[in-house]
């Protein structure tokens, strides 16, 4: 199957400063990457979608200046988190499509702000 | 609305065979996958229904019924390592899935 990486898979950091997730299709070309949050027991919760060469479509109440995605080739999307805070700490995952019905999840990324 | 209903939790012994249930409401519809998730883990990929009929691979089947808004996960002769929250997730018009809590599904001995 293909295969997606996501990295860090853990990051701790101090309150105020920025962290860079990266999402990478490692062996197809992703057409469409999506980032999402999970708290814990709680479902998977769409943040934005993004597309290649163009702006990312961020879902309602998701701060755009505060996740700031960048999405510079079919097979790297970033997500950074910028000033974070201990409320953004959560696990963050990654999906790559390669075709309109198969999506493909990173490892996650488990964020703890201090 | 958008809407998937799913048993929150479940308990089967090892070895026996477990359906989990799930129910939902979308606009329109693209197909309907079911991904597994250990905890801390991200999901990994089951099964992907798109026409109605039951989908066979291996220890796990996934059902479909379109008119109904309806599938169904069946994971037999169940291991230990099958302890995870199960995630059924329709397909939207916009091909955006729509994610459920999950069921959690805990295996005894």
């Amino acid at each position: 199957g293909a295969v997606v990486s996501q990295h860090p898979s853990r990051v701790i950091c101090k309150s105020g400063t920025s962290v860079k997730i990266e999402c990478r299709s490692l062996d197809f070309q992703a057409t469409t990457m999506f980032w999402y949050r999970q708290f814990p027991k709680q479902s998977l919760m769409l943040m934005a979608t993004s597309n290649e060469g163009s702006k990312a479509t961020y879902e309602q109440g998701v701060e755009k200046d505060k996740f700031l995605i960048n999405h510079a080739s079919l097979t790297l999307s970033t997500l950074t988190v910028t000033s974070a805070h201990p409320e953004d700490s959560s696990f963050y995952i990654c999906s790559a499509s390669r075709g309109v019905t198969e999506a493909f999840f990173g490892q996650g990324t488990r964020l703890t702000v201090v | 609305g958008q809407n998937i209903d799913q048993p929150t939790e479940m308990t089967a012994t090892e070895g026996a065979i477990v359906q989990i249930n799930c129910t939902y409401q979308t606009s329109g519809f693209n197909g309907l996958f079911w991904y597994q998730q250990h905890a801390g883990e991200a999901p990994t990929f089951l099964s992907y229904n798109v026409l109605d009929g039951l989908e066979e691979k291996g220890r796990f089947s996934s059902f479909l019924s379109r008119s109904k808004g309806y599938s169904y996960l069946l994971l037999k002769e169940l291991q230990m390592k099958d302890s995870a929250s199960y995630l059924c997730a329709p397909m939207d018009s916009n091909y955006q899935l729509i994610w459920g809590a999950g069921t959690k599904l805990i295996i005894k001995p």
